[in-house]
C-alpha cells in the first residue's frame, strides 16, 4: 500500500539553527500538507500545497517557514531560525484530490534545545 | 469554518460497539465529514468520511442525520488495538478552495480488557 514518507523521524537542534523536514507524498497525490502537533495538544494546519505554490497557510507559517517541491517526489518544509516553541511533531499528508481523504505520513519529531 | 464538539474521553470494553458522536451546528453546504484516528506519536490515520445518510467501511460506520448538524462514528466490537484519539472534522481537505480543516483535541478512546 502506497505510503507518505517522511525523514528525519528525529531531529534535535539547536534554537536559531536551519531545519528541513523532508517528506515524499503518495506518487499519484496532487495536493500536500503540513501540519503540526505540539506534545499533548491539537494537530494544527500549517500550509498546503498545490500546483507547485502555496494555496493556503495559517498565522503560524510565518517567515521563518517555506516549502518548496525541489523535484517530482519530494516536499520538504524549511525552517530558517528555529525556536524553542517550534518543537513538535510535524506530519506532512497528502490528498489525491478534491474531498479525498488526507494520508498522513509517521512524522518527524523536532526537538530545538 | 465549521468547528465541531466532540466528548473529550470515552470508556469501553473489548467487544462492545463505540459510538462518538460529534456535532458541527454550522456545517456548510459543500462540507464533508470526516474521521481520524491517532495512536500516540504516529500520524493520524483516516477512518472514514461521508455526506449524508449512512457509510460504511471494513472499519466503522458514520451515521449523518438529514440536518447534517451531527454526526456519529460507530466502531463495532471494539478491541484493545482501537484505544487511540479519534477526530472528527467538517470541512473539505483539498488545496485549492481556501478551507482548511480544524482540528479539535479529539475523542481520547480507552478500551479497556
Amino acid at each position: 500500500e502506497p505510503e507518505v514518507t517522511q525523514t528525519p523521524s528525529h531531529q534535535v537542534t539547536q534554537m536559531g539553527q536551519e531545519v528541513i523536514l523532508r517528506c515524499v507524498p503518495i506518487s499519484n497525490h496532487l495536493y500536500f500538507y503540513w501540519y503540526r502537533q505540539i506534545l499533548g495538544q491539537k494537530v494544527e494546519f500549517l500550509v498546503s500545497f498545490y500546483n507547485n505554490e502555496i494555496s493556503e497557510k495559517s498565522e503560524i507559517f510565518d517567515d521563518q517557514f517555506s516549502v518548496e517541491r525541489p523535484d517530482g517526489s519530494n516536499f520538504t518544509l524549511k525552517i530558517r531560525s528555529t525556536k524553542l516553541e517550534d518543537s513538535a511533531m510535524y506530519f506532512c499528508a497528502s490528498s489525491p484530490g478534491h474531498a479525498g481523504e488526507l494520508f498522513f505520513g509517521e512524522g518527524s519529531r523536532l526537538t530545538v534545545l | 469554518l465549521a468547528k465541531t464538539t466532540q466528548p473529550i474521553s470515552m470508556d469501553s470494553y473489548e467487544g462492545q460497539e463505540v459510538n462518538i458522536t460529534c456535532s458541527h451546528n454550522n456545517i456548510a453546504t459543500n462540507d464533508y465529514i470526516t474521521w481520524y484516528q491517532q495512536f500516540p506519536s504516529q500520524g493520524p490515520r483516516f477512518i472514514i468520511q461521508g455526506y449524508k445518510t449512512k457509510v460504511t467501511n471494513e472499519v466503522a460506520s458514520l451515521f449523518i442525520p438529514a440536518d447534517r448538524k451531527s454526526s456519529t462514528l460507530s466502531l463495532p466490537r471494539v478491541s484493545l488495538s482501537d484505544t487511540a484519539v479519534y477526530y472528527c472534522l467538517v470541512g473539505a481537505p483539498w488545496a485549492g478552495n481556501n478551507r482548511k480543516l480544524i482540528w479539535g483535541l479529539g475523542t481520547s478512546l480507552a478500551v479497556n480488557p
